[in-house]
């Protein structure tokens, strides 16, 4: 099977830069996704990474490493609405279902 | 592209009765997934269809839980003689083979909004 470690819990102020890690061990490893949740929301998908180097998307960038099976998300210009749970999941090869981390609670204060 | 639908969106029942889910994915979208989440958990898969073929399912599943997607659109998730245990988050989500990302080749997954269900 697949496991996939987080931090539970990060607070951070308001234009702040958030880095949330994540670490796998897992067989066939194909690639890692990250997903962010509000509260009683739908899981919503922020990026994708199966290739070493960093992936920037507006605020949010991801990372990847494979030789060393750790990724992380970097959230900068930290806003309000950026208070929610974010999910490292990582996809095997041949196979399409995820496997999701236990998630990341961000609350970004005033 | 009216995204992923899920109905009902809250369901209470009371311990042995059945229940049943509707998920709509996205209209083009040839694979269908179901997940369970309970409270500070990430989802946990269920089962996963592609088209109307369903192909893989989770130890999770018992004997109780069986999905259906009849014509390869919609999918029903169903479970007998509820338990206090299946309370949780049912999320559906659906993909389309396809590329996003560096390195390609994923096809990513768009989730409903869940249904909750509490088993009393």
């Amino acid at each position: 099977g697949q496991s996939l470690e987080q931090p539970s819990e990060v607070t951070a102020v308001e234009g702040a830069i958030v880095q949330i890690n994540c670490t796998y061990q897992t067989s066939g490893f194909y690639g890692l996704s990250w997903y962010q949740q509000h509260d009683g929301g739908a899981p919503t998908f922020l990026s994708y990474n199966a290739l070493d180097g960093l992936e920037e998307t507006g605020r949010f960038s991801s990372f990847l490493s494979r030789s060393d099976s750790y990724g992380y998300l970097l959230l900068q210009e930290l806003q309000m609405k950026d208070s929610a749970s974010y999910f490292c999941a990582v996809r095997v090869s041949n196979d399409y279902k995820l496997s999701f981390g236990a998630g990341t609670t961000v609350t970004v204060r005033a | 592209d009216t995204g992923v639908s899920q109905d009902p969106r809250h369901k209470i029942t009371k311990r042995g009765q059945n229940v049943t889910f509707r998920c709509d994915p996205i209209s083009e979208h040839n694979r269908l997934y179901w997940y369970r989440q309970t409270l500070g958990q990430g989802p946990e898969f269920l089962t996963y269809f592609q088209n109307e073929a369903q192909l893989e399912k989770s130890r999770l599943l018992s004997d109780r839980f069986s999905a259906e997607r009849p014509k390869g659109s919609f999918s029903t998730l169903e479970i007998q003689r509820t338990e206090q245990g299946d309370s949780a988050m049912y999320l559906c989500a659906s993909s389309q083979p396809g590329t996003s990302g560096r390195g390609g080749g994923t096809d990513t997954q768009y989730f409903g909004p869940g249904t909750r269900l509490t088993v009393l």
